[in-house]
């Protein structure tokens, strides 16, 4: 079935400096992915989506690329901040569904 | 996005009672809304898509006998989860669709469930 890989699971990183969380999708045919933050004992929030047609999205320090021959897309954080420390879970939708697929997620700790 | 709002945030009881969560959508109309359970350290397991007026979809190895999933109106979806036992203690998130495929869902805050 379609899945999603997601590296790495855990990241820490210096304040100031820029984290990448990679993810590789199966199904050829998804064209939605969303990234989400979530902190703990809360619910996931939307961060940053990209769809098929677009190569790269930014929102301020936040960017994602998309690499549709390869399947990989990939979300950046720059000028990283103690507040943006949580788990980060890309997802893909899967084809004929309005379903989501995530991935294993990230757990990213920045350093003061 | 949606607002979505999940109640309650955190309930304790004990084994073989039947517990229901309930996902509202405070700003908006949702056709459909989605059941989620994450264990501690671990992704998203989709459960169910709730479908206002029909029955849900449960994926697969979900037993639909033990999550009773309603969705009476466009803004009220309820996740019981019935005659409840240890194992079922979970993190159970709902997410509320907005538009069609390609659109993003938008999440509550979850329910943490513990059994004794």
């Amino acid at each position: 079935g379609e899945n999603v890989e997601q590296h790495p699971s855990t990241l820490s990183v210096q304040e100031g400096d820029s984290a990448v969380i990679k993810c590789t999708y199966s199904d050829s045919a998804s064209n939605y992915f969303p990234w989400y933050k979530q902190e703990l004992g809360k619910g996931p929030q939307l961060i940053i989506d990209i769809r098929s047609n677009v190569g790269e999205k930014k929102d301020q320090r936040i960017a994602v690329t998309l690499n549709k021959t390869a399947k990989h897309f990939s979300l950046h954080i720059t000028e990283t901040q103690p507040e943006d420390s949580a788990v980060y879970f890309c997802a893909a939708d899967t084809s004929g569904t309005y379903k989501y697929i995530f991935g294993t997620g990230t757990r990213l700790k920045v350093l003061a | 996005g949606a607002v979505v709002s999940q109640h309650p945030s955190w309930v304790i009881c004990k084994s073989g009672t039947s517990v229901k969560i309930e996902c509202r959508s405070l700003d908006f109309q949702a056709t459909t809304m989605f059941w989620y359970r994450q264990f501690p350290k671990q992704s998203l397991m989709l459960m169910a898509t709730s479908n206002e007026g029909s029955k849900a979809t449960y994926e697969q190895g979900v037993e639909k006998d033990k999550f009773l999933i309603n969705h009476a109106s466009l803004t009220l979806s309820t996740l019981t989860v019935t005659s409840a036992h240890p194992e079922d203690s979970s993190f159970y998130i709902c997410s509320v669709r907005t538009q069609g495929r390609g659109s993003p869902q938008h999440f509550g805050d979850g329910t943490r469930l513990s059994i004794l």
